[in-house]
């Protein structure tokens, strides 16, 4: 069965304070791994990362994928109070006739108090 | 561009009931997904519409879920009769039909409780 674990699962830093988030991954058929934030209602997507070795940026978050290793990092530098969610990784995969899934984490709560 | 929508937000309804929830994806995605999170586990996977035809349902429960796309637009996922292990919050999410790796979009989410 296709597994995604993250961690930590809670996380509370200060303002300012650079936080790095995991994700490790055991799946069949892989196609994509995903990061979204989760703040009251839709999860948003952040990055999606197909290649090793290959850093995604977006303002102060990044992420990189180790297809050998099997996981994934994002990185959040100068954290703000808005930055607080709920960071979900999931694994997009191929599960035959035409059809692709996600499988999740459980998700790393960070919490990023003034 | 309008992002997932999904209605109700909400629902509470007491065992044995009927419940519909409804997902429109985003205008001119062709792939459709239902996920579920219950209380303290992950998000899963339910099922996968590419238009109106069903591609995967591997993850649906039981029978007493049905999922609908007459039309190839909006979707429906009935739960008849619901149970209390229904309870959650249940996800949409639409993607454009690629080769590609095609980013999937969440909806909102229905929160559902049954009593």
């Amino acid at each position: 069965e296709d597994k995604v674990v993250q961690s930590p699962l809670s996380l509370v830093v200060h303002e300012g304070d650079t936080v790095t988030l995991n994700c490790s991954y055991e799946v069949t058929n892989f196609r994509s791994l995903l990061w979204y934030k989760q703040e009251k209602k839709a999860p948003t997507f952040l990055f999606m990362l197909t290649s090793s070795g290959i850093e995604k940026k977006s303002g102060r978050l990044s992420s990189i994928l180790d297809k050998k290793e099997l996981f994934s990092i994002l990185n959040i530098t100068a954290t703000q109070t808005g930055d607080s969610a709920v960071y979900l990784c999931a694994v997009e995969t191929y599960s035959g006739a035409g059809s692709y899934q996600l499988t999740f984490g459980k998700g790393t709560k960070l919490s990023v108090i003034p | 561009e309008a992002g997932v929508t999904q209605f109700p937000s909400h629902s509470v309804i007491e065992k044995g009931q009927t419940v519909t929830l409804r997902c429109d994806p985003i205008s001119g995605h062709d792939n459709l997904y239902w996920y579920r999170r219950v209380m303290g586990k992950e998000i899963k996977f339910l099922l996968h519409f590419v238009k109106e035809s069903k591609q995967d349902e591997s993850g649906m429960p039981n029978n007493r879920f049905l999922a609908e796309r007459t039309g190839g637009t909006y979707s429906t996922l009935k739960v008849q009769p619901a149970e209390l292990e229904d309870s959650g919050v249940y996800f949409c999410a639409s993607s454009q039909v690629s080769l590609f790796p095609g980013t999937q979009y969440f909806g909102p989410g229905t929160r559902l409780l049954v009593l």
